[in-house]
């Protein structure tokens, strides 16, 4: 047990609607980080946030956001869902952000997303 | 810029055999690296991890890697396959302050019996 807790497990919807993954960190963590992995892409770094702020961006689509919140827990929103945004949808976390963070994260075990 | 390359995207051995999983990197600046594995339905966790410290590297269920800075590689090895090894492999490359972990393509490894 990583100690990161992700939900929904599975999620099932449909094309053009609105979804909202949670992620907790571990406990004491910062930073949050949110992955999306799909057979034909690999494992994705969407963005990441340390204490509430926005860190660093990937290749996060115009229709995803992300938050976190003063409780440090997070929450991903995909939006105007598209059959290619199935996946699965994994959140990290890790300590800090510099000076002795050496990137080791913690992986939650991943929200299923299909979109029919 | 960082990047991650991961040779063969699927690699078969038998019990009993040498593992021995590619992974090259590209980093501007020193930097750190990390072997992560995934078995089905899982997140990923991590293996081991390189921080500058011992070029060879020991990391959970009998793995090792060698960060060789002249050829800017990172391999994985495990001297004797075990059919509990069947998983996913990720290798992954970040820089001081870990603002942000690239990761590999993945290579899944088959063991037979």
């Amino acid at each position: 047990d990583s100690g990161v807790t992700q939900t929904p497990k599975h999620l099932i919807t449909a094309t053009g609607q609105r979804v909202t993954l949670r992620c907790s960190p571990r406990s004491g963590d910062l930073s949050v980080y949110w992955y999306q992995q799909s057979l034909d892409q690999g494992l994705q770094f969407l963005i990441q946030y340390y204490n509430g702020e926005e860190r660093a961006k990937g290749n996060i689509l115009e229709r995803f956001s992300a938050q976190q919140f003063p409780d440090l827990h997070s929450e991903l929103n995909l939006s105007s869902l598209e059959l290619g945004d199935s996946a699965l949808y994994f959140c990290a976390s890790s300590s800090g952000l510099a000076g002795g963070n050496t990137g080791e994260l913690f992986f939650g075990e991943g929200s299923r997303l299909t979109v029919l | 810029a960082q990047s991650v390359t991961q040779l063969g995207s699927h690699v078969s051995v038998s019990e009993g055999a040498l593992v021995l999983l590619r992974c090259n990197y590209s980093s501007s600046v020193p930097p750190y690296l990390f072997w992560y594995v995934q078995y089905p339905n899982q997140g990923l966790q991590l293996l081991l991890k390189y921080t500058s410290a011992a070029t060879l590297v020991k990391g959970i269920n009998g793995f090792e890697a060698e960060f060789k800075k002249s050829e800017t590689s990172f391999h994985l090895t495990k001297p004797s396959a075990h059919m509990s090894d069947a998983a996913e492999y990720f290798c992954a490359v970040s820089s001081t302050g870990g603002f942000k972990t690239i990761f590999g393509a993945g290579t899944r490894l088959f063991v037979k019996a």
